[in-house]
């Protein structure tokens, strides 16, 4: 089936740093999306985008946080300055339309020490 | 906003009995209904997606029941092998904005050999 890929897998950080985590989506997909997923609890939805701009986020993406995809490269999600309680899995899930089925990448997993 | 529950968070059973996982949600404009399967460490894959004007669905190994009229939505598992131990998750999303997906709190799943 089709593909999102994610870079890297696994990212370790002092508190304090920034971070962009990278999203390949599939390739004719115009709709992008993040979770947070913390061990052991379910997947949270951050953010949607679409046509280049941010069309909805939750509570959970703070103003630290931030997400762009310049010139369809990699769908981005940045974190500056990233906190202790960023540390989760990150999913990373695209769609062709705005009702279809969403694909999810293998997520990346981000520890903040 | 949607409310998603996910019902039991952990389910233990043998080889070859069958494993029942539900989910109610609370808005009536909720349109499309999706399992997702995760293995540890491994992203969602999707098993199935429901629409609201269908009740029952049948994949491999497993039946989809939709309940609109009690906001319900469950996933039979058969007859369990030791390959469907994973965690399972039901997600939802109405037919306006942008498909956000409102997730239960998933169900850890065991099948004892």
């Amino acid at each position: 089936g089709p593909k999102v890929l994610q870079i890297p897998s696994h990212q370790i950080i002092d508190m304090g740093q920034m971070v962009t985590l990278n999203c390949d989506p599939v390739s004719n997909h115009l709709y992008f999306y993040w979770y947070k997923q913390i061990l052991g609890q379910q997947m949270e939805f951050l953010v949607n985008f679409y046509n280049g701009k941010v069309m909805e986020k939750s509570k959970l993406f703070k103003d630290q946080f931030s997400v762009e995809r310049p010139d369809g490269s990699y769908f981005t999600l940045k974190i500056q300055p990233t906190a202790l309680e960023d540390s989760a899995v990150y999913f990373c899930a695209s769609s062709l339309g705005g009702g279809d089925t969403q694909y999810f990448g293998p997520g990346t997993r981000l520890l903040v020490l | 906003g949607e409310q998603v529950e996910q019902r039991p968070p952990h389910l233990s059973v043998r080889e070859g009995d069958s494993a029942v996982i539900t989910c109610t949600y609370t808005d009536p404009n909720s349109y499309y209904f999706f399992w997702y399967k995760q293995e540890p460490g491994a992203s969602l894959q999707l098993l199935m997606k429901v629409f609201s004007s269908t009740e029952i669905n049948e994949g491999q190994g497993f039946t989809v029941l939709l309940n609109k009229k009690d906001k319900r939505l469950s996933l039979n598992l058969t007859a369990a092998h030791p390959g469907d131990s994973a965690a399972y998750f039901c997600a939802v999303s109405e037919n306006t904005g942008y498909q956000n997906f409102y997730f239960g709190k998933g169900t850890s799943l065991t099948v004892i050999p």
